[in-house]
Formats: structure tokens, C-alpha cells, sequence
């Protein structure tokens, strides 16, 4: 059974450029969320999906955004980019909508902002 | 500017010794939490959870300790092996709050030879 597939692994941007990241859940799992991972903040929650809606969203600002498709697949958006959006970005999917339950991490989508 | 990372605490342990990891968590709403291990390139791959109604789960060589009142978990790993270095987090959520996890700042396991 695959895992949770981010793409692209790794970008390299410029500020002021936009960026998507996709990400493929696991199969059958409808629920998909982002992370954002740095070494000053951590690993921090940007969105949650489940069933093409979001249902939670962190503190990040509107520059940020995802979606999800019927396919569960996900992607998330970082407009207007600036030097503090490098970072890792996380995937997860689950089977429930449920707030237990284990979270499969995909491999993440490193991006950097120059 | 200079950025400030997060200083991970470090647990430095000889390769067969226990293991004890430490999380103090922030919410005393959480009802659910989990430990994760995130080793270097990868994403966090999950090690146990356990439920606020539980104050011990066991697995496979890890067990989880869960003190509500102090708002404390630990994971403690049995017989600890190189393939055991990286770093830990402990997560907590709370019902209501979908799947929106908030993640300790981890710890960095190293196993000594």
C-alpha cells in the first residue's frame, strides 16, 4: 500500500513568487492535513481537509491556502512568498474525520525562498 | 537577521540501555495524544498514542505514561537500538478540534555504540 506522496520533494522560489504543493493520501483516506515544520517554530498545523472541506485552519496568514479534490487528493498554495515561508511542508492523511486516530506524514515538500 | 532555531534537548543513551523521553504538553482540554519519530529527511512516523482516560499504554518495546494532573507524557523505549535515533515529538488534540495536532518541540534521541 503506498503512503501518503508529496510532490515536488524539493523548490526553490524567489519572494514575491507563488508556490502549490500537492499531496496524494493514502488510499481510501479522506481526511488530508498540512504542516509546516521550521526549526524556529516547530512543526505547526496549517489546514485540515476531509471530504473537499476544510474543517480547521491554524495561524497562518491568508497567503496560505489548500484545497482538496473528490480524489482526496490535496494542494496547498503560499502566495506572495517571503524568506520566512522556507520550510518543510507536511502532508497527513487519515482514514477518520475523527481527532484520534493515526496520522500518516508524507515525506514533505522542502521548499526554500530566496 | 539571524534566525533562532529551537534548541531540541538531547538524550544521549548506550545502545541496550532504557530510553525516557519527556513532553510537558500546554492544554488541559487535550484528550488525545501521541508520540512521533521523526528521523533526518523524513516525515514524523507515528510510534504510540494513548486517550486522557488512560494513564499507561504499552506497544512493541515503547510505552507511554500520561499524568494529567502535571500535564506530563513520557515515552519510554526498552532496549534501545541505533535504528532508534531521531528526534521525538509528543502531539496533543482534543475532541472538537478535527485533526489539528500541536507538536512539542522534540527531542533529540541519539544511541551510543
Amino acid at each position: 500500500k503506498a503512503g501518503v506522496t508529496q510532490t515536488p520533494r524539493y523548490l526553490i522560489k524567489t519572494r514575491g513568487q507563488q508556490v502549490t504543493l500537492s499531496c496524494s493520501p493514502i488510499s481510501g483516506h479522506r481526511s488530508v492535513s498540512w504542516y509546516q515544520q521550521t526549526p524556529g517554530q516547530g512543526l505547526q498545523f496549517l489546514f485540515e481537509y476531509f471530504s473537499e472541506t476544510q474543517r480547521n485552519k491554524g495561524n497562518f496568514p491568508g497567503r496560505f491556502s489548500g484545497r482538496q479534490f473528490s480524489n482526496s487528493r490535496s494542494e496547498m498554495n503560499v502566495s506572495t512568498l517571503e524568506l520566512g515561508d522556507s520550510a518543510l511542508y507536511l502532508c497527513a492523511s487519515s482514514l477518520t474525520e475523527s481527532e484520534a486516530g493515526e496520522l500518516f506524514f508524507g515525506e514533505g515538500s522542502r521548499l526554500t525562498v530566496l | 537577521g539571524e534566525s533562532v532555531g529551537l534548541h531540541l534537548p538531547t538524550l544521549s543513551v548506550q545502545e541496550g540501555d532504557n530510553s525516557i523521553i519527556n513532553c510537558a504538553y500546554s492544554n488541559s482540554a487535550s484528550d488525545y495524544f501521541i508520540w512521533y519519530k521523526q528521523e533526518s529527511g523524513k516525515g514524523p512516523q507515528f510510534i504510540i498514542d494513548i486517550r486522557s482516560n488512560m494513564d499507561k499504554r504499552q506497544g512493541q518495546r515503547v510505552t507511554v505514561l500520561l499524568n494529567k494532573t502535571v500535564k506530563h507524557l513520557s515515552l519510554q523505549i526498552a532496549a534501545t537500538q541505533p535504528g532508534d535515533s531521531a528526534v521525538y515529538f509528543c502531539a496533543e488534540n482534543y475532541s472538537g478540534s478535527a485533526r489539528q495536532l500541536t507538536f512539542g518541540s522534540g527531542t533529540q534521541l541519539t544511541v551510543l555504540p
